[in-house]
Formats: structure tokens, C-alpha cells, sequence
């Protein structure tokens, strides 16, 4: 069975250009989440699908950060336009939907460098 | 604020030593407790988690984790250290009901020498 997949692995921008991140979750996984580590901090929840709808968005930071999942399947991470304290390791996981002790299987992680 | 902590950044044990990777946390209620390895150009692994019941808990890899709710704790422990465990290793909480997102400490690269 395949894991959670995150495409691109690296990506280096320019400030102020756009990146679109993106993750396939494991097939049959309702439950996608989007987390961003800033080198050497904790990693940060950033926001949570059920199915194709958002469920929870707190921990987005601002508003050049867009999330989508359409269709409930694969979903993208947009930062447009991108800053310099964007840069970090954006993690993917998922989880089956059902009951809040399951754990979440988590992608390779795609590392953003704005420069 | 809900926090988890990981005090040390760094973890050194020469291997075939017993190793320990200490966590704590303070969040409300009684959260469940997870703990994830990193290693170099792959994702977060999942190791092992407390839900309720034994505070000992037994994972991946021969990795347990001793949970105590007074000391708000959940160190990560091995017998016998390996030089493939050297890695990057992250203590997680969720609160139930409280969502299911996880907080997460900041992480312990564990370095285990020959």
C-alpha cells in the first residue's frame, strides 16, 4: 500500500513568487492534514480536511497561504506571494476518519526555501 | 497555551547503552500521546502512542515509552541502543475532543556512536 506522497520534494523560489505544494493522501483516508516545521521549532499545525471540506483552519498563518482538497482526495498548498519566513518543511499526514487515537501517517515532507 | 517540551536538543549514547528521550507536556485534559521518528530524507514515523490503560507502552523498532501522568511525562526509553537509531525523534500530544491535530515538541536528534 502506498504512503502519504508530497510533490515537490525541495522547492527553492524567489520572494514574492508562487509555489503550489502538493499531497496525495493514502487512498481511503479521510482525514488530511497540512503541518510546517521552521528549522529547529516544533512543528506547527497548520490546517485540517475532512474529506474535501476544511475542518479546521487555525494554525494557517495568513492569507497567502491557500488550501484545497477538491474532490476529497489529493490535496495543494499554495503560497502566493511567497516571503522569506515561509521557508520550512511542509509535512502532509493522514488518518482514517473514525476515532481521535488513531495515528496519522505522515509524507516525506516538502522542504520550501525562499530566497 | 498547550505545549509539549523536548529539553534536550541533542541525545548521545554510545551503542549497546540504554537511551532516553524525554518529553513533557502541558495540555488540558487527558491527551493521548504519540511519539515519531525522522530519519534523514524520509518522513515522520510513527513509533508508538499511550491511549489509556499500562503507562508502559511498547513500539517500532524495540522502542517503549513510560507514560506518568503526575510528571505530565512520556520519555521515550531503549534497552539497547543501535547506530541506525540515530535519527530525529518528536513527542506529540492530542487532545481528544479538542480536535485531532497534533502539538508537537521541537524534536531530539539522537546520535548513537560505535
Amino acid at each position: 500500500e502506498a504512503g502519504v506522497t508530497q510533490f515537490p520534494s525541495h522547492s527553492v523560489i524567489e520572494k514574492g513568487q508562487t509555489v503550489t505544494l502538493r499531497c496525495d493522501p493514502i487512498s481511503g483516508h479521510d482525514n488530511l492534514y497540512w503541518y510546517r516545521r521552521v528549522m529547529g521549532k516544533e512543528i506547527k499545525f497548520l490546517l485540517h480536511f475532512v474529506k474535501e471540506s476544511k475542518q479546521d483552519e487555525s494554525g494557517m498563518p495568513n492569507n497567502r497561504f491557500l488550501a484545497e482538497r477538491t474532490g476529497g482526495t489529493y490535496s495543494t498548498l499554495k503560497v502566493q506571494p511567497a516571503e522569506l519566513e515561509d521557508s520550512g518543511v511542509y509535512f502532509c499526514a493522514s488518518s482514517p476518519l473514525g476515532r481521535d487515537n488513531t495515528e496519522a501517517f505522515f509524507g516525506q515532507g516538502t522542504r520550501l526555501t525562499v530566497v | 497555551a498547550q505545549s509539549v517540551a523536548q529539553p534536550e536538543d541533542q541525545v548521545n549514547v554510545a551503542e549497546g547503552n540504554p537511551l532516553t528521550v524525554k518529553c513533557t507536556y502541558s495540555v488540558s485534559g487527558n491527551p493521548y500521546l504519540f511519539w515519531y521518528v525522522q530519519y534523514p530524507n524520509r518522513g515522520l514515523q510513527f513509533l508508538l502512542k499511550y491511549i489509556t490503560g499500562d503507562n508502559l507502552v511498547k513500539g517500532s523498532y524495540g522502542f517503549e515509552a513510560e507514560f506518568n501522568k503526575s510528571q505530565t511525562s512520556f520519555h521515550l526509553k531503549k534497552p539497547s541502543a543501535l547506530v541506525s537509531d540515530s535519527a530525529l525523534y518528536f513527542c506529540a500530544v492530542r487532545v481528544p475532543r479538542a480536535g485531532t491535530a497534533l502539538i508537537f515538541g521541537k524534536g531530539t536528534t539522537l546520535s548513537v556512536s560505535s
